[in-house]
């Protein structure tokens, strides 16, 4: 299995801060990575697919980069809204994984 | 406009069966993978199970953790996706999602239910 590791586990920032999350994969998986918001007691969103394109109606503050097992997901100015935990995934290979998930909180 | 609404969720002996259910609508259902993607409660997504699109009839994939208890399938003339889920155990506890792909192989997911909370306990 491919394996997903996220850092850091959970971030304190303040609104307008950029902020930065992490996701090693334990191979390589070509462009198969995804990124993904949810907020408590809800459904996740889907977020960015192929390391960096934004799925229809996200807004550009969200953007992904990455290549071979390095990936990363930055948030341009935080918002209110954009606390949350986020949870990248691999599509390359079964069984597809997640990351353990970034929890994004008010400093 | 996607739309995807689980159904069937419930409190569930150790050992009893369960059938979930996703109704589809607002694109072509046989165009499209689709999941099922679960979530302990206050842990994180673990994905269950796949139905491939119609030019790959409809082949299905599996998580080690629910393979030979939980069987995938959808059925095109109700735009509907199910979950069977056998052999019940109390790490099935989750609430589970619909999940729909972008279109075939490779592609990853775009639109999620709503969930349908799952509890198995004596």
């Amino acid at each position: 299995d491919i394996q997903m590791t996220q850092s850091p586990p959970s971030l304190s920032a303040s609104v307008g801060d950029r902020v930065t999350i992490t996701c090693r994969t334990s191979q390589g998986i070509s462009i198969r990575l995804a990124w993904f918001q949810q907020k408590p007691g809800k459904a996740p969103k889907s977020l960015i697919y192929d390391v960096s394109r934004l799925q229809s109606g996200v807004p550009s503050k969200f953007s992904g980069s990455g290549s071979g097992t390095d990936f990363t997901l930055t948030i341009a100015s935080l918002q209110p809204e954009d606390f949350a935990t986020y949870y990248c995934q691999q599509s390359y290979a079964y069984p597809l994984t997640f990351g353990g998930g970034t929890r994004v909180e008010i400093k | 406009e996607v739309q995807l609404v689980e159904s069937g969720g419930a409190l569930v002996q150790p050992g009893g069966s369960l059938r979930l259910s996703c109704a589809v609508s607002g694109f072509i259902f046989s165009d499209h993978y689709m999941d099922w993607v679960r979530q302990a409660p206050g842990k994180g997504l673990e994905w269950v199970a796949r139905s491939k699109h119609k030019p790959e009839n409809y082949n299905t994939e599996y998580a080690a953790s629910v393979r030979g208890r939980f069987s995938i399938s959808r059925d095109d003339s109700t735009n509907s996706l199910h979950l069977q889920m056998n052999s019940l155990k109390t790490d099935d506890t989750a609430v589970y999602y619909c999940v729909r792909t972008r279109g075939g192989p490779y592609s990853a997911f775009d639109y999620w239910g709503q969930g349908t909370l799952v509890a198995v306990s004596s």
